[in-house]
Formats: structure tokens, sequence, C-alpha cells
């Protein structure tokens, strides 16, 4: 079983910080990696994805990606108190297509 | 565009006794996905179809549990019968197509208690 492994936290930041999300995988053959935002009783709705190596920008979201050191993260700037819930790292299988999400991490964001 | 539906959405059954979820996922996706969700955990894939075949069912507990997508668009996965452990969240989603930046959306889940 190919795992995904996460700080479960809570990480908790201030208003107006950077958060750092990290998250490593053991599976050397996977091609690309989605991070996954869950509000407490919600569903789990993606943020952004990435499969190249080095950085992806979307809004405040940066995802970066070392396939080398088998490690990506999610960096959330001028983080916001909405932006407290779980981030879920989701990494899918070099063969197979399944998706294998680690634990999570929970973000605090404190005003 | 509606997204990916579930019921129901909470359900309590005593142990032993059979649970059927429904899911109706985004039009057009032809790729459905049931996970199960423990507390503080993330999900885990219990089946996945392309249209109507069941691709990926490795992780199902095929002793009770028990999944069909019949005419490649709603899908139903039943327990029966269920136990104490299978309480917990069960996601559906739905994915246009698998690819390298292929993107699942989610139901909004069934919780089942079994008591």
């Amino acid at each position: 079983q190919k795992e995904v492994e996460q700080n479960s936290g809570p990480l908790s930041v201030p208003e107006g910080a950077i958060a750092s999300l990290n998250c490593t995988y053991s599976d050397r053959g996977s091609q690309s990696f989605f991070w996954y935002r869950q509000y407490s009783g919600k569903s789990p709705e993606l943020i952004m994805f990435i499969y190249s190596n080095g950085d992806k920008e979307d809004g405040r979201f940066t995802a970066q990606l070392n396939k080398a050191s088998q490690y990506v993260s999610l960096l959330i700037r001028d983080s916001q108190p909405s932006d407290s819930a779980t981030y879920l790292c989701a990494v899918k299988e070099e063969y197979g297509n399944k998706l294998v999400f680690g634990a999570g991490t929970i973000l605090r964001v404190k005003s | 565009e509606a997204g990916v539906v579930q019921s129901p959405r909470y359900k309590i059954i005593e142990k032993k006794q059979p649970v059927a979820f429904w899911c109706n996922p985004i039009s057009g996706h032809n790729t459905l996905y049931w996970y199960l969700q423990n507390l503080g955990q993330g999900p885990e894939l219990l089946i996945r179809y392309e249209n109507e075949e069941a691709v990926d069912d490795s992780q199902l507990p095929k002793d009770r549990f028990s999944a069909e997508r019949l005419k490649g668009v709603d899908s139903t996965l039943k327990i029966q019968p269920a136990e104490l452990g299978d309480s917990a969240v069960y996601l559906c989603a739905s994915s246009l197509k698998a690819g390298l930046g292929e993107t699942q959306y989610f139901g909004p889940g069934t919780r089942l208690l079994v008591l």
C-alpha cells in the first residue's frame, strides 16, 4: 500500500501570515498531486493540482513539488480565518489511476 | 451545473441490518468513485467505475459490501450486514475521465452510524 504522510497538526497561524503545509509520499513513480480542503462536516473540495517539479501558483495558494525528495507542499499567503480547515494531500499512483489520500493537516488561522 | 448528489445524508441503523447509499454523479462524468472516510483520516477508495465497469474494487470488502452502476450513471453501494466498524462517512466522487490532472469532485457524503 502506497503511503502519503502529513503532519496532523493543528497548525496555528495568525491572520495574514503564510501557512505552510507539507506532504511526503512513498510511490516514486507518482505523477500528479492534489491538495483538497475539507471543512468540518463537509466533503473535500479541490484547491489545486500539480504534476511538474517546481511551483504552481493560483491566487493566494502555491503548490510546490520536488519529485526527487518525494515532497509536495502547499503555501497559503495572507491566511484568513476562513482558511481554517483540514487540508488533504492526495497522490495519484503510477499505475491504476488510484488517488491515495493523506490523513490531513488541521489548519487554524487566528484573527 | 449540479454537483454530485448523494442520499441519504444521514443513516442510523442497528448492527446486522442492511443499508444502501445512492449516488448521482455530475452529468457527463464517466468515472465514479466510492470512498470511505473515518474520523481524522483521509478518504480511502472502495471502488472505481469507468462507465458500467468496476475497474478497481480491490479495497471493497466483498463479503459484506456490494456496488453497482447500472447504465453507467447512478450508483448504489450496499452493506449487508452492517457492523459497528462500518460507522463512517461514505463519499461518492466523479470525474470526467482518468488522466494526469483528472479532478475528482466529491458529493456531500452519507454519514452512517451503526449501533
